[in-house]
């Protein structure tokens, strides 16, 4: 079974920082997907961002970078530039068929 | 461009009662669809996905089930709830034959069940 670990429940930022969050995963499959996703109060998940396993390039989305290792199963997701509005938790998944299985999430707190 | 729709947004029921919970989608045609349950303080489960009107598989034997009468309908019952069935519930959608695909998420219900 696909295991998702992320490591840290909690982070904090300063506004306009950069901060980094980890993620690691068990898989024996070669083809897989990764996704970031965020999910502020209102509690609706948002994809963030996603990363293909085959591509050795690191996926980007404006502020939202992922630093992929995939031998060492690693999958951390790098925040610039951070904003009050990134406050939320973010739970990291990998996908190798239908399901997505999710990490338990790292919340984090973005101070002024 | 595609939307998805839950409701209700809050339910409260007691143990025993039945439950319907209910999720469309609008914009796209023969979607994936997802039950995902969270716990409080946890990661989402997967409990049913859908890839077609009445194709229903479940991920978590549970006393919950799934239906999918329309192409764009997915609903998820219990004829007798339990304590263990509170939590926020998530409907999700994706396209395309291969499910590596991302999945875009419905606001949720919140179930209480006392």
């Amino acid at each position: 079974a696909q295991t998702v670990t992320q490591s840290q429940p909690e982070m904090s930022v300063q506004e306009a920082e950069t901060v980094t969050l980890s993620c690691t995963y068990d898989t024996s499959e070669s083809d897989y997907y990764l996704f970031w996703y965020k999910q502020p109060p209102s509690r609706q998940m948002i994809l963030v961002i996603r990363q293909e396993a085959y591509k050795q390039q690191n996926a980007t989305e404006n502020r939202f970078s992922v630093n992929f290792q995939k031998a060492a199963k690693s999958f951390s997701l790098k925040i610039s530039d951070s904003q009050l509005g990134d406050a939320a938790m973010y739970f990291c998944a990998y996908n190798s068929g239908y399901a997505l299985n999710f990490g338990k999430g790292t919340s984090l707190l973005v101070t002024p | 461009s595609q939307t998805i729709h839950q409701w209700p947004a809050t339910l409260v029921q007691p143990v025993g009662s039945p439950l319907s919970l209910e999720c469309t989608v609008e914009g796209t045609s023969n979607p994936n669809l997802y039950w995902y349950r969270q716990a409080a303080g946890r990661g989402l489960q997967l409990l049913f996905y859908s890839v077609g009107i009445g194709q229903i598989s479940s991920e978590v034997p549970q006393n919950l089930s799934a239906s999918r009468p329309q192409d764009r309908q997915f609903i998820l019952s219990s004829k007798k709830l339990l304590l263990s069935d509170s939590g926020f519930y998530l409907c999700a959608w994706s396209v395309g034959a291969v499910p590596y695909n991302e999945q875009f998420f419905g606001p949720g219900t919140r179930l209480t069940v006392l």
